[in-house]
């Protein structure tokens, strides 16, 4: 039963380094979303998506880029990482519909130094 | 624009005692709301949730209100256990076109239950 599962769990990238977080959900769900959390601003939409093959921009896209090439995956990816971007990572995952709640993975810890 | 506040950043409660948790929101389209408990080092997990259509929802010690003409939502543990210690975050969900719906949160509350 593993609901969500993001992949690394913990990175720390150089400035300008590139990388990739992968989430993973086995229960189906249409939509997927990853969000960033910082101390004192809460959780923060970077991009979404509403099915296989589409994605969307959320609050903060700038400097991310996504892909749901396979419905069970969503991948974020950053191309030339900054310190801005030190951060917890939380993906979640929710039923098509919209009005129900959305499940989260455990987050991963990137540092950009 | 911050369309869902939550103005107390810490929240401290005896043990056995209510805990109220509060949640304003700007954004007239939200017509689902949520609060998730988050422990550290751990995602968030769904706790409660309410529909625009109704003011009240009630899950064992866990109650939420809403009151849309004020544009607040709040909620209230009853007992308080130490194991509610945790960030509860506000959610509130809107249609926002194309059949997507976007999740939106608060800052979150951090609440400690003293034993």
């Amino acid at each position: 039963n593993a609901g969500v599962t993001q992949t690394p769990k913990f990175r720390v990238l150089k400035t300008g380094q590139s990388m990739t977080l992968l989430c993973a959900q086995d229960m189906n769900h249409e939509y997927m979303y990853w969000y960033r959390q910082d101390p004192g601003m809460g959780l923060r939409l970077i991009h979404y998506s509403v099915g296989e093959g589409t994605t969307a921009k959320g609050e903060v896209p700038d400097g991310y880029n996504v892909s749901r090439l396979k419905k069970q995956n969503f991948l974020l990816g950053l191309e030339s990482a900054a310190p801005s971007q030190t951060s917890v990572y939380f993906c979640a995952s929710s039923r098509a519909g919209g009005r129900t709640e959305a499940f989260f993975g455990q987050g991963t810890r990137l540092t950009v130094v | 624009d911050q369309q869902v506040k939550q103005n107390s950043p810490s929240l401290s409660v005896q043990e056995g005692r209510i805990s109220i948790l509060n949640c304003d929101y700007t954004n007239s389209m939200f017509d689902y709301f949520l609060w998730y408990k988050k422990y550290p080092a751990e995602g968030p997990t769904f706790l409660i949730s309410i529909s625009s259509i109704k003011d009240k929802n009630e899950d064992g010690r866990f109650t939420v209100f809403l009151n849309k003409s004020a544009k607040h939502l709040s909620l209230h543990i009853v007992p308080s256990q130490p194991g509610d210690s945790a960030v509860y975050f506000c959610a509130a969900i809107a249609y926002s076109g194309a059949g997507s719906y976007q999740l939106t949160f608060g800052k979150g509350t951090k609440l400690s239950v003293i034993p």
